[in-house]
Order: structure tokens, then C-alpha cells, then sequence
């Protein structure tokens, strides 16, 4: 398997543009993270799925913030209108059933100017 | 809720000598896993060493070890012979083992002098 693929790499956005994360978890794993890195704050749970379902969306921090999982090898981390405090890199990671591992992806360096 | 403090945003060691990365964490879990994941400029993710809650001996792997005492929450990482690629942000991490969920510290930038 790949691993767990993310893209793009990087972005860079004007506010209030819609920005779209994309992440392929690896096959068979039955659960998926997203997560915000900063300097500040250092690795944030954003939200996770278990089987395509979210499960708590807790830290996602605003309305702005949406994520979806349409089937089960694919997940969007959508933010709309993006504004400069977004910037961050941003992680996905997935974990099978009866693994005790988090698999994360390369993660997207997202740039709001 | 559970939460993981890394109280040591910056640390230094000297090639080939030990150093010691400390975590501490809360939860109401009696079983649970703790990780550290080393996260070099490349910014990938990489799975140092990990420890199941229910064993009480403490995890190794090479150089690393870990310090783990459940009573008071605790779960430090050491380094010996630290080397010039072991420069990176380390993170302690918990995951319960009900649902999955992986909670982060702030990590700990680890730097290595030649």
C-alpha cells in the first residue's frame, strides 16, 4: 500500500476563498483523523470518522470547517471562506481495527494571504 | 477528556550523549496506548516507540526507551547516544483504545549538536 496519500502538498489562497483538502487513507482501515498543526498549538484533532461515519467533530473550529467521507477510501477537509488564521499544515491519519498505530499522511502546508 | 502535556517546547543535546523528553497525560482510562512520533523537517510522521497501558515493562526500540509510570501519568522518552538525524520535533501521543482517538502534545523540538 501507498500509505496514506494527501493533496495537494501545498496551497496557497486569497480570504475568502474556498479551499479543499483531500486524503486517501490506506486500504482496509476503518478509521480516519484530521488534524491541524501550528506552532501554537501543535497537533489539533479536528475530526474523526470510524467506517465512513463522523464520530466527533468536536474540534473542528468553526463553521467554516466542514469534512466529509463519501466512501471509504476517500475524505475531504473543506474550508469556507478560508481566512490567514487557517494557515497550517494539516494532517490526515487512519488506523485499522486492530492496528495501535496512527498512519499519517504527508500532510497539505496551507497558505491563506 | 483526555489531554497530553509536553512541558519542554525546545530541548539540546550533544552528539552521542543521552537526553530525556517528558510527557505527561490525563485520562480516566485504564487501558490505553502511548506513542512518541518523531516528526523530522520532511514533516512526515514516524512512529518512534509504543507502549500498551497493561504492560509494565517498558518499551524499547534501539536507542529509545521509554519511562513509563501509569500511577502518576507519566511517560518520558530517552534518547542514548543521540545522533545528528534524531533532530526533529518529537511528540507524545495517547490513543484509547475504545474508538480509536489519538490525542497530540505540543511536541518537543529536539536538537542534536555536532
Amino acid at each position: 500500500d501507498a500509505g496514506v496519500i494527501q493533496s495537494p502538498r501545498h496551497e496557497v489562497t486569497e480570504m475568502g476563498q474556498e479551499v479543499t483538502l483531500r486524503c486517501k487513507p490506506i486500504s482496509g482501515h476503518d478509521y480516519l483523523f484530521w488534524y491541524r498543526q501550528t506552532m501554537m498549538r501543535g497537533l489539533e484533532l479536528l475530526i474523526y470518522f470510524n467506517n465512513n461515519v463522523p464520530i466527533d467533530d468536536s474540534g473542528m473550529p468553526e463553521d467554516r470547517f466542514s469534512a466529509k467521507m463519501p466512501n471509504a477510501s476517500f475524505s475531504t477537509l473543506k474550508i469556507q471562506p478560508s481566512e490567514p488564521r487557517d494557515s497550517a499544515v494539516y494532517f490526515c491519519a487512519s488506523i485499522g481495527l486492530v492496528d495501535t498505530e496512527a498512519f499519517f499522511g504527508q500532510g497539505t502546508r496551507l497558505t491563506v494571504v | 477528556a483526555q489531554t497530553v502535556t509536553q512541558s519542554q517546547p525546545e530541548m539540546s543535546v550533544q552528539e552521542a550523549e543521552t537526553v530525556t523528553l517528558s510527557c505527561t497525560y490525563d485520562t480516566s482510562e485504564s487501558n490505553y496506548y502511548l506513542f512518541w512520533y518523531k516528526q523530522p523537517p520532511s514533516r512526515q510522521m514516524i512512529l518512534v516507540i509504543r507502549q500498551e497501558a497493561y504492560k509494565q515493562q517498558n518499551a524499547t526500540e534501539n536507542r529509545f526507551s521509554v519511562n513509563f509510570q501509569k500511577a502518576a501519568k507519566s511517560f518520558s522518552l530517552k534518547i542514548s547516544d543521540s545522533q545528528l538525524g534524531d533532530t526533529a520535533m518529537y511528540f507524545c501521543a495517547f490513543m484509547k483504545l475504545t474508538g480509536n482517538q489519538f490525542y497530540f502534545g505540543t511536541g518537543t523540538s529536539l536538537t542534536v549538536i555536532p
